[in-house]
């Protein structure tokens, strides 16, 4: 247990689906990351929240939108996904400067 | 940009031995911090060690310890007296000291396999 949680664990849905996936943190971090991670390869950053503003978007399709209501919940809103956005998504949580991230477990989405 | 390198994607180490981890990276800040995360099936990532680029004195947690070479640009991670527990994928990260909120980057992974 991080104190990173996200839900659901595991998802499937279809390509004209909305789903959101959520990810919750009361370990008083200001900063929080969304993550993808594909078979075969790296860890890639999709999103950067600090202090509940979007920092970063690391060229991210529009079919993924972040929402960062405060700074203890991320959220991932989903809609019109592809088969190859199939992967585990991993929200992580910082405090600043170099601190050490903490990750979620993930969730498992499957794009059918 | 800052890179990270892993040349290793998959290692093996029999059970009680030691097992070195490769990382190379590339950055043209001196205020960063390194990382290395374990990643075991239940693919979690969990944070193994974390070393500060300022400090010349390499980071040790247990078993856990790396060499840290400032001007190679090189993080290593050792292993010793490997567990079965210790199989994994291993990611070696970046991050910088400089600017506020920044990202993680990550290499590619070492699968490492422990042979009881």
């Amino acid at each position: 247990e991080t104190g990173v949680t996200q839900t659901p664990r595991h998802l499937v849905m279809g390509m004209t689906n909305k789903k959101s996936l959520k990810c919750e943190q009361h370990l008083g971090h200001n900063a929080m990351y969304w993550y993808k991670q594909s078979a075969k390869k790296p860890l890639e950053l999709m999103f950067v929240y600090n202090f509940k503003e979007q920092t970063e978007n690391n060229s991210v399709p529009s079919r993924f939108s972040p929402e960062c209501p405060n700074s203890s919940h991320l959220f991932l809103h989903l809609h019109t996904l592809q088969p190859e956005d199939s992967a585990l998504y991993l929200c992580a949580s910082s405090q600043d400067y170099g601190e050490k991230a903490f990750f979620g477990q993930g969730t498992r989405l499957t794009v059918v | 940009a800052q890179t990270v390198t892993q040349s290793q994607p998959e290692m093996s180490v029999q059970e009680a031995e030691t097992v070195t981890l490769s990382c190379t990276y590339d950055t043209s800040e001196s205020d960063y911090y390194l990382f290395w995360y374990k990643q075991p099936p239940s693919r979690q990532m969990i944070l193994v060690i974390r070393q500060e680029a300022y400090k010349q004195q390499n980071a040790t947690e247990n078993r856990f310890s790396v060499n840290f070479q400032k001007a190679a640009k090189s993080f290593s991670l050792k292993i010793s007296d490997s567990q079965l527990g210790d199989a994994a994928m291993y990611f070696c990260a970046y991050r910088s000291g400089e600017t506020s909120g920044s990202r993680l980057t990550f290499g590619e992974g070492t699968q490492l396999t422990v042979n009881p």
